[in-house]
């Protein structure tokens, strides 16, 4: 079984620019949550998708936003990109709660310059 | 407001010995804690899990401890080997599909021959 894809995996942008990042799920898995990771700040959750709801959502601004496609691939956009966005990217699916055992994509790293 | 806190950004064993890793939490809502470890250039990978009706978990070198009342819990790995080498994240959750999974900040942990 394919494990979970994020796509692209390097990223750079300037400032004020956009940014889409896309994951597709194991197959079968109907959750999908994103993951923001900066040194020293560890993981920090941005939102979770389930069924093409978000389910839940962390604190982070507006700028950041996601969706989710009837077959659970999932879609992170970034809008008017900070130097601080510069991170890694993770995201990771299960069947259907977060509870179960998340499985991790290898990450798309975005760099702002 | 850190709800799940690994004090400890470095630790360093010798090969053969005993690696525990720490982390605290706040929220007494949380009832399910995982392990995760993590390669560079890779996504997290699940390790271990435990639900706040244990108090310990084995699997394999792998063992996690939960205390309650004191909001703690450890992972132990033992004998400790080279490929331990990694950052080890916990993270903690509510088995409601409305909570979040928090992730401390991670532990570096350097196997030393």
């Amino acid at each position: 079984k394919a494990g979970v894809t994020q796509t692209p995996r390097y990223l750079i942008k300037t400032r004020g620019q956009q940014v889409t990042l896309s994951c597709s799920p194991i197959s079968g898995h109907r959750s999908v949550s994103w993951y923001q990771q900066t040194p020293g700040q560890g993981l920090q959750f941005l939102f979770e998708y389930f069924s093409e709801t978000q389910r839940n959502k962390g604190n982070f601004p507006g700028r950041f936003s996601g969706r989710q496609f009837s077959n659970s691939r999932s879609e992170m956009n970034v809008s008017t990109l900070e130097l601080g966005d510069s991170a890694l990217y993770l995201c990771a699916s299960s069947l259907v709660d977060r509870g179960d055992t998340q499985y991790f994509g290898p990450g798309t790293r975005l760099t702002v310059l | 407001d850190q709800q799940v806190k690994q004090n400890s950004p470095s630790l360093s064993v010798q090969e053969g010995r005993i690696s525990i890793l720490n982390c605290d939490y706040t929220n007494s809502m949380f009832d399910y804690f995982l392990w995760y470890k993590k390669y560079p250039a890779e996504g997290p990978t699940f390790l271990i899990s435990i639900s706040s009706i244990k108090d310990k978990n084995e699997d394999g070198r792998f063992t996690v401890f939960l205390n309650k009342s004191a909001k703690h819990l450890s992972l132990h790995i033992v004998p400790s080997q080279p490929g331990d080498s990694a950052v080890y994240f916990c993270a903690a959750t509510g088995y409601s599909s409305a909570s979040k999974i928090i992730f401390g900040s991670g532990t570096r942990l350097s196997i030393r021959p």
